[in-house]
């Protein structure tokens, strides 16, 4: 049972490189997030979806797109890194209507800009 | 735009000792609202949730207050000990999101000297 898995968990990139990282839940969830995390400011959303085929903008989208072609897929992808995306990246996945349900988180993705 | 505020940073306590987290919200009508810990280097896990139509909930040694009139919440951990060091999160679920996501507080780091 592997929940919530993040791929890669480590990256350096140089300014202006493109990238993407990949989450990847079996739990047949509806919801899933991408929050970055850096330190003193907590967790903020990035970009989210409801449902396969769906996106939507959290509180901090400038710099990054998403996709959910999949049910069980979301893509996270960085077109031109800058330096101020330099965090911890953390995919989250639940189940259930609006505003309910535990969240899963995979275990974050480290990411360097250079 | 829409926030939760989350009070102290860090929290140095005795084993043994109580340790209180505070967070404050900004849409009334918010509805959910979870406590996130997460060790370090691990992924945040959820710890104890309360939803709007329950004024207290308890759980072993954590319990967890809700005030809605004046918009705040409270973690409560008893008897702690060293394990319980972590960093702590509040959440709540914002009209700005359509309530779909967790917006968090910045974090508290506890820590629990022996």
């Amino acid at each position: 049972n592997a929940g919530v898995t993040q791929t890669p968990k480590f990256r350096v990139l140089k300014t202006g490189q493109s990238m993407t990282l990949l989450c990847a839940q079996d739990m047949n969830h509806e919801y899933m997030y991408w929050y970055r995390q850096d330190p003193g400011m907590g967790l903020r959303l990035i970009h989210y979806s409801v449902g396969e085929g769906t996106t939507a903008k959290g509180e901090v989208p400038d710099g990054y797109n998403v996709s959910r072609l999949k049910k069980q897929n979301f893509l996270l992808g960085l077109e031109s890194a800058a330096p101020s995306q330099t965090s911890v990246y953390f995919c989250a996945s639940r189940s259930g209507g609006p505003g309910t349900g535990e969240l899963f988180f995979g275990e974050g993705s480290r990411l360097t800009v250079l | 735009g829409e926030n939760v505020e989350q009070h102290p940073s860090t929290l140095s306590v005795q084993e043994g000792d109580s340790a209180v987290i505070k967070c404050t919200y900004s849409d009334s009508a918010s509805n959910y609202f979870p406590w996130y810990k997460q060790e370090l280097g691990k992924r945040p896990q959820l710890i104890i949730d309360i939803r709007s139509n329950v004024g207290e909930k308890k759980d072993q040694r954590i319990a967890v207050t809700l005030n809605k009139t004046a918009k705040h919440f409270s973690l409560h951990i008893t008897e702690t000990q060293p394990e319980d060091s972590a960093v702590y999160f509040c959440a709540a679920t914002l009209r700005d999101t359509g309530r779909r996501a967790l917006t968090f507080g910045s974090g508290t780091r506890l820590q629990v000297q022996p």
